[in-house]
């Protein structure tokens, strides 16, 4: 059983659209959790942490279930440029980062 | 301001040879990590320095794979003997502590024939 595990899509969804993304892991004693996005051929990029009590930014929603082990990144009004490989990534580093990246979940965004 | 640079970008070589992969990381961060991330898999974690030592090297694949780090700055990965299934991007990070942001170097895309 992969550590970190997502539904690789491809999710195609017109602009404007809501959409939800979701992911599980493995290692309960998991310390930290986040969403990075990765373009074609691109390093991956920090897109938001995700806290428990969820967190918003901007279009993007995030909420962690420490309980069921369940991580979601909620995009709304989806845009063009949202249009991207969504990876959930788990910290099981005590005391410094060793992230566990899932295989991610493309969203290809169309007029 | 200069990010995590790495070289080659590209490189291409026959099974069998040994491949040097450079990272220099963003100034003044002392924590530097190195990933794989294979044709459409997810990355994965290989080593981690705090300063020139490795604490975790866990995710290196097998002995044919090292990784140094000097003055606190330059890391090189090693891979000696390179098979085909080497064939990957290798990623390299750093952040200003162990447990800051990370940020990822462009990569090195190997490709062994």
């Amino acid at each position: 059983r992969k550590e970190v595990e997502q539904d690789p899509g491809p999710f195609n969804v017109p602009e404007g659209a809501t959409v939800a993304f979701n992911c599980t892991y493995s290692n309960s004693a998991s310390q930290s959790f986040f969403w990075y996005r990765q373009d074609c051929r691109k390093e991956p990029k920090l897109l938001m942490s995700v806290y428990s009590s969820g967190n918003e930014d901007g279009r993007f929603t995030a909420q962690l279930n420490r309980a069921s082990q369940y991580i979601s990144l909620l995009i709304r009004d989806s845009k063009l440029s949202d249009s991207a490989t969504y990876l959930c990534v788990v910290n099981e580093g005590n005391g410094y980062n060793k992230l566990i990246f899932g295989a991610g979940t493309r969203l290809a965004v169309h007029p | 301001g200069a990010g995590v640079s790495q070289s080659p970008s590209n490189k291409v070589t026959e099974k069998g040879k040994d491949v040097e992969l450079r990272c220099d990381p963003i100034s003044g961060h002392t924590a530097l990590y190195w990933y794989r991330q294979s044709l459409g898999q997810g990355l994965e974690f290989l080593i981690y320095f705090q300063g020139n030592s490795a604490p975790d090297k866990s995710g290196l694949p097998s002995d044919r794979f090292s990784a140094e780090r000097t003055g606190g700055s330059v890391s090189t990965l090693t891979i000696q003997r390179t098979q085909q299934e080497d064939s990957a991007v290798y990623l390299c990070a750093s952040s200003q502590g162990s447990g800051n942001t990370i940020y990822f170097g462009e990569g090195s895309w190997l490709t062994v024939v």
